[in-house]
């Protein structure tokens, strides 16, 4: 089972929006849409974003947003804040019960 | 609340079989899987296997079949992820991560446990 793709880095400044994708197969991302995003500050374990379009820990994580389309997940974060810089990761159910995971994606906000 | 509390660090030689535990509270380990993920030194996340325990089956990656067994303890509500035949680049903290609100989106994880491979 390969790694999903998503690009290495992002950057954008305080205030502003910024989409991270997720790219897969017809075998992972595309064929179930059970894809999730988390978070992960350094020295951290990952923190569960969002899943299945609006879902995830009510509350903490109102400015993230995600969307579906072919084999591209893609997560939106609105009104980027400082605390926002740290590391993305997308997860796909890939058949079989099996999960399988991005690349990551490192967040700078300038 | 769910807490998932991992052992300590290790530090293992070449060859050797590492066994890391993770025990839950705020929910029962019946309630649902147990998965493990491990992230390289600098790099990213990777699925290892989870344990289901509706029918007691494991399900490991192909990276991983035949050298990992995930196991739980529910008298004890500890699950365990033990590796064997390690090699250098198994050098790598390892994190376990359950899905309580959702199966397949990881909800709680453990706070990992660095694994260094060296002889």
């Amino acid at each position: 089972q390969s790694a999903l793709t998503q690009p290495a880095s992002v950057s954008g400044s305080l205030g502003q929006s910024i989409t991270i994708s997720c790219t897969g197969t017809s075998s992972d991302v595309g064929g179930y849409k059970l894809v999730s995003w988390y978070q992960q500050h350094p020295g951290k374990a990952p923190k569960l974003i969002i899943y299945e379009g609006n879902k995830g820990p009510s509350g903490i994580f109102d400015r993230f947003s995600d969307s579906n389309s072919g084999n591209t997940a893609s997560l939106t974060i609105s009104g980027l804040q400082a605390e926002d810089e740290a590391d993305y990761y997308c997860c796909s159910y890939a058949g079989g019960s099996t999960l399988v995971f991005g690349g990551g994606t490192r967040l700078t906000v300038l | 609340q769910v807490q998932l509390v991992q052992s300590g660090a290790e530090v293992k030689k070449p060859g050797a079989s590492v066994k890391v535990s993770c025990k839950v509270s705020g929910y029962t380990l019946t309630e649902s899987s147990m998965h493990w993920v491990r992230q390289t030194p600098g790099k990213g996340l990777e699925w290892m296997g989870s344990f289901d325990p509706e029918d007691g089956e494991t399900i490991y990656a192909q990276k991983f079949q035949g050298r990992v067994t995930m196991t739980e303890d529910t008298s004890t509500d500890t699950a365990f992820m033990e590796l064997s035949s390690l090699r250098s680049e198994d050098t790598a903290v390892y994190f376990c991560a359950t899905d309580v609100s959702a199966p397949y989106y990881l909800d709680y994880w453990g706070q990992g446990t660095l694994v260094t491979v060296s002889s």
